[in-house]
């Protein structure tokens, strides 16, 4: 099993829809966890840490499920904008490594 | 604030050639990585500085690729020889302090070409 697992996607979806997709990871001690976006041919931009509770930022939300392994990230009323590929990032065994997913890409159509 | 500088943006080389990437990070970020990003897959670390020590280079191929950090700011990686499958874009990154919370800023990257 991979540390970091996401589905490659691509998921088409319509302008003004809500989307979701998760990333699960291996590492049962992991305790941070990030979401980046990459547009394409362009560096990964933090889009959001993902907290113990929960978070939203805007139409974003992401959430942590510890019992099953996996963060995920919901986007509401879809914008073209969001097309994008989506990286999780899950901390590994030692205090400061961290494995990147190898992305979900995301398709907004108008 | 500046955001962290890379050179080139692109090289083509032949397989068996030498190439050298430079990095700027942002001013004051204590921590620096190198990624290799292959098309369709994620960032994968080769080397992390923290300050001008080495973190983690668990990954760098180290018979054939290089990095410094001098002074503790800007850093350089070196492929020599390149193979074919070293294709793929080189991003630096910076963090303050490379927690595991801290978000990481990156780069614009360079796209290496290896014919």
């Amino acid at each position: 099993r991979k540390e970091v697992e996401q589905d490659p996607g691509p998921f088409n979806v319509p302008e003004g829809a809500t989307v979701a997709f998760n990333c699960t990871y291996s590492n049962s001690a992991s305790q941070s966890f990030f979401w980046y976006r990459q547009d394409c041919r362009k560096e990964p931009k933090l889009l959001m840490s993902v907290y113990s509770s929960g978070n939203e930022d805007g139409r974003f939300t992401a959430q942590l499920n510890r019992a099953s392994q996996y963060i995920s990230l919901l986007i509401r009323d879809s914008k073209l904008s969001d097309s994008a590929t989506y990286l999780c990032v899950v901390n590994g065994d030692s205090n400061y490594q961290l494995i990147w997913g190898a992305g979900t890409k995301l398709i907004i159509k108008p | 604030e500046a955001g962290v500088a890379q050179s080139p943006r692109y090289k083509i080389i032949e397989k068996r050639q030498s190439v050298a990437f430079w990095c700027n990070p942002i001013s004051g970020h204590a921590t620096l990585y190198w990624y290799q990003q292959i098309l369709g897959q994620g960032p994968k670390l080769l080397i992390q500085f923290q300050n001008n020590g080495v973190v983690d280079d668990s990954q760098l191929p180290k018979d054939r690729f290089s990095a410094e950090r001098l002074k503790g700011v800007d850093s350089t990686l070196k492929i020599q020889p390149a193979k074919l499958e070293d294709s793929a874009v080189y991003l630096c990154a910076s963090s303050t302090r490379g927690g595991l919370y801290d978000e990481q800023f990156f780069g614009p990257g360079t796209r290496l070409t290896v014919l």
